[in-house]
């Protein structure tokens, strides 16, 4: 089952804050997240699992509310270097497959 | 640069050719990925190796066949390839074929059918 990803596209200026949300109807295992910049590999960026706790490093982290099988991933004070596709993968087990969202594209301007 | 390595970067083939992609890793990972990615569109799994055995394979139609020939070696066959097949292919490989382990994919290989 694909994961719902909000919104679609955000548009930051330098500096900025952004919330991406991953959501799932079904209970996670694990939720996935990576970053594609147009013509380039996606790259992982965090996994977190169920139980987990949030997780992060400066200014990405992330965190999994097991409640409301959402995940948000928190880009503080955006750098033109984190433009790009940011998509969600989820797990429903631990032994399953990675499942996808539709993606938010991120675009930071100067 | 990455360290899942793809070859070619681009391939243009006609329906009737028959071609291989091939992708390398040395970070001794146990498990390995092929996905589809259509424009704009998130990475489609399509099968997994682990330990060089086929472990999934999302019914994808059989002029695709995978081969893992060793455990840093994957291989995609391609035979009488339909239009609607033209996409980016990428190769991902984790450690283990398990939750804690984040997948490193390739930078793909741009496939077009004539």
């Amino acid at each position: 089952q694909q994961p719902v990803q909000s919104p679609q596209a955000v548009i930051l200026r330098e500096g900025e804050d952004a919330v991406i949300n991953c959501s799932s109807s079904k209970a996670l295992y694990s939720v996935h997240w990576y970053r594609q910049k147009h013509g380039e590999a996606p790259v992982f960026l965090m996994i977190l699992l169920k139980g987990g706790e949030q997780k992060g490093h400066e200014k990405i982290s992330a965190s999994f509310n097991e409640k409301k099988q959402q995940s948000s991933l928190y880009l503080t004070a955006s750098q033109l270097s984190y433009s790009g596709t940011y998509f969600c993968g989820t797990e429903l087990s631990g032994y399953s497959t990675l499942t996808f969202g539709k993606g938010t594209m991120l675009l930071v301007s100067p | 640069d990455t360290e899942v390595t793809q070859t070619p970067k681009h391939l243009v083939m006609g329906m009737t050719n028959k071609k291989s992609l091939k992708c390398e890793q040395h970070m001794g990972h146990r498990a390995m990925y092929w996905y589809k990615q259509k424009a704009k569109k998130p990475p489609e799994l399509m099968f997994v190796y682990s330990y060089e055995k086929l472990s999934i394979n999302e019914s994808v139609p059989s002029r695709f066949s995978p081969e893992c020939p060793n455990s840093s070696l994957l291989n995609l066959h391609l035979h009488a390839l339909q239009p609607e097949d033209s996409a980016l292919y990428l190769c991902a490989s984790s450690l283990y074929r398990d939750s804690n382990q984040p997948q490193h994919f390739g930078d793909g290989t741009r496939l077009s059918i004539l």
